[in-house]
């Protein structure tokens, strides 16, 4: 069955980066877009980004600069490293396959930004 | 950018019917149809329908999506326990070419 794994949580400090991963599996990987969304506590979904894994990626304006999104098409992974971490990154990360919409989501990666 | 608009809550009593609302524009709603996803409390995201009304496999006909102008709106019938969840719209913007989502709208089944 179609799956989406994601890598464990991260504690970071501000400024630091950070990279997550999400490992598809039960699907053919290049056949479709993926996106990443967060959510903060207690808040709602906030879109970051979407690539096509055999084209480029298109970001969210907020984040332009900040976040880079990238595949492995032969490792079925995507990837997507946040620089110049604050606070307000504190949420929870998920990578999701769209048909039609994100239809499949990972369980979620917590990144929590402390000093 | 502008978003899409959704109420913050619905409540309405065990086996009655919610209607869910979600306010674009003729760049997003309008133009794509919205998506529609439930969502548990420390859970991913389900998603509910697509493209308006496309259900994916396994979601229950209680769930019905449908679309006037720049509104979207999510049907649930016979509400049910399991049905308390927040739900979220969603819709690509052609205009900022970017998937925007809704507030999300908190459903209590009482």
């Amino acid at each position: 069955q179609v799956q989406l794994v994601q890598s464990g949580a991260e504690v970071k400090k501000p400024g630091a980066s950070v990279k997550l991963s999400c490992k598809a599996s039960g699907y053919t990987f290049p056949n479709y877009f993926m996106h990443w969304v967060r959510q903060a506590p207690g808040q709602g979904l906030e879109w970051m980004a979407v690539i096509n894994p055999s084209g480029g990626p298109i970001y969210a304006q907020k984040f332009q600069g900040r976040v880079t999104v990238t595949t492995n098409t032969s490792a079925s992974t995507l990837y997507m490293e946040l620089n110049s971490l604050r606070s307000e990154d504190t949420a929870v990360y998920y990578c999701a396959r769209e048909v039609g919409a994100p239809d499949c989501w990972g369980q979620g990666t917590l990144v929590i930004v402390s000093s | 950018q502008a978003g899409l608009t959704q109420p913050p809550s619905v409540s309405k009593d065990l086996r009655q019917t919610a209607t869910l609302t979600c306010t674009g524009s003729s760049n997003n709603v309008g133009n794509e149809g919205a998506a529609w996803l439930q969502q548990h409390q420390g859970h991913p995201p389900k998603l509910l329908s697509h493209r308006d009304n496309n259900r994916p496999s396994g979601i229950s006909e209680r769930f019905s999506a449908s679309r006037s102008g720049n509104t979207a709106s999510l049907t649930i019938t016979g509400l049910q326990p399991e049905d308390e969840a927040d739900y979220y719209c969603s819709a690509w913007d052609s205009s900022f070419s970017a998937w925007l989502f809704g507030g999300g709208t908190k459903l209590t089944v009482l």
